[in-house]
This record gives C-alpha cells, structure tokens and sequence, in this order.
C-alpha cells in the first residue's frame, strides 16, 4: 500500500509563473489535506478538501491559491503568478475521514523555489 | 490565535544519552496534542495524546501530557544516530477535529 505521493519533490519556478503541485492520498483515503512549511515556521494549515469539495480554506491565501481534489485524479494545489514569498515546503496529508491522528499521513512535500 | 512553542530548538547530544523535548500551547478547545519525527521526507506519527498525565511509549520513546499546565514533553533513552530528527509537535483544537498548529520543531543531533 504506497504512502501519500506529492510530485514533483523539487518544483523551481520564476517570478509570475504558475506552480502546480500534485497529492496522490494513500489508497482508500478520501480526505486531502495541504500544509505550508516556510523557513524557520512550523506547519501551516492551508486547506481540507473532500472528494470534490473544498471543506475548509481557511489557511490559504485569498488570492493566487486554490485547490481542488476531483473525482478522479490526484489532489492539486495551484499557485498563479509565484512570488519569492511562496518558496517553501508544501505537504499534503491524507486520511480515510476528517481527523488529523493516527489516520492522517503526510506526504514527503514539495519543495517550491521562486527564483 | 492558537499557539504552540517547542524547546529548545536544536539540541546535540552523543548516542546513549536521555533527551527530553518539550512543547506548550495556547489554544481554544483543547483536543489533543501529537508527536511527529521528520527526517528528511514526510513527518511520521509518533503519539497522540488527549488525557493528562497518561504515558504513552513506544521503544524508547515516550510522551506525556499535562494539561494543567498547558505542556507535553517527549522522552528519547538510549539516544541512537538513527534518531536524528526534527521532532514537531501539533495541537488539535478549536471547533473542527482536523486542523492542526504545529511548533516550529526541535532539531535532534546525536553524535556516535
């Protein structure tokens, strides 16, 4: 049973452009969720998503962010227009239902760089 | 805002020494508290902890919760290489079972 699976591992994107990162949750998981790791910060909570359905957004930014987890297809965080501020480590975790303990597992993160 | 704070930050030690790591929080509704090692790749579940003054162990590791005073610590014995890390501590609070607020992590050296 493969774990969670983020791709790609290293994403390196100029100033303006688009970075798209991708969650594949462990298999029979159905809940996504998206977390920031800045330089020097601990783990921010960005977003819980559902299968087609974004649950709460409360930790992510209003604007060039968004997330989506369809049907069928893997989880995909989207950056419009990267500033150097969004270099970071973004993880994403899965779960089988909406609790963050024993049944939540994180992926091995991107690791965006805006150049 | 909910917060947590993990002490110290670093820490080096030589293999077989006892390492304790602590973690306090400010939060609203209280749920539970959890452990994680992070190596290189994705943080791995340790413990979760929700009642006060209940250890939990796994090997060498163990974790206790004490609510009164708003702190977990986690015990490492024996310390080996192997158990280099950043060890992160997150809290479960506030009205939804999912979110967690992570501390920033203790980065664990152990020297042979």
């Amino acid at each position: 049973n493969a774990g969670v699976m983020q791709n790609p591992r290293h994403l390196v994107r100029r100033r303006g452009q688009e970075a798209r990162l991708r969650c594949s949750p462990m298999k029979g998981h159905s809940h996504v969720y998206w977390y920031r790791q800045l330089p020097e910060e601990g783990l921010k909570f960005m977003v819980y998503l559902q299968k087609e359905n974004i649950i709460d957004e409360s930790g992510m930014p209003k604007e060039r962010f968004s997330a989506e987890f369809p049907k069928e297809g893997p989880s995909i965080l989207r950056i419009q227009q990267v500033v150097r501020g969004d270099s970071a480590a973004y993880f994403c975790a899965s779960s089988p239902n909406g609790t963050p303990n024993t049944e939540a597992f994180f992926g091995q993160g991107t690791r965006l760089t805006v150049v | 805002e909910d917060k947590v704070v993990q002490s110290p930050l670093s820490l080096v030690v030589h293999e077989g020494d006892t390492v304790t790591l602590n973690c306090s929080y400010e939060v609203t509704n209280f749920r539970s508290l959890l452990w994680y090692k992070q190596e290189k790749k994705a943080p791995t579940f340790l413990f979760m902890l929700t009642s006060s003054g209940i250890e939990k162990k796994s090997g060498r590791l163990s974790s206790i919760l004490d609510k009164k005073e708003l702190s977990s610590i986690l015990n490492i014995t024996a310390t080996q290489t192997g158990d280099s890390a950043i060890y992160l501590c997150a809290v479960n609070s506030g009205g939804s079972n999912y979110k967690l607020t992570f501390g920033k992590g203790t980065l664990l050296t152990v020297n042979p």
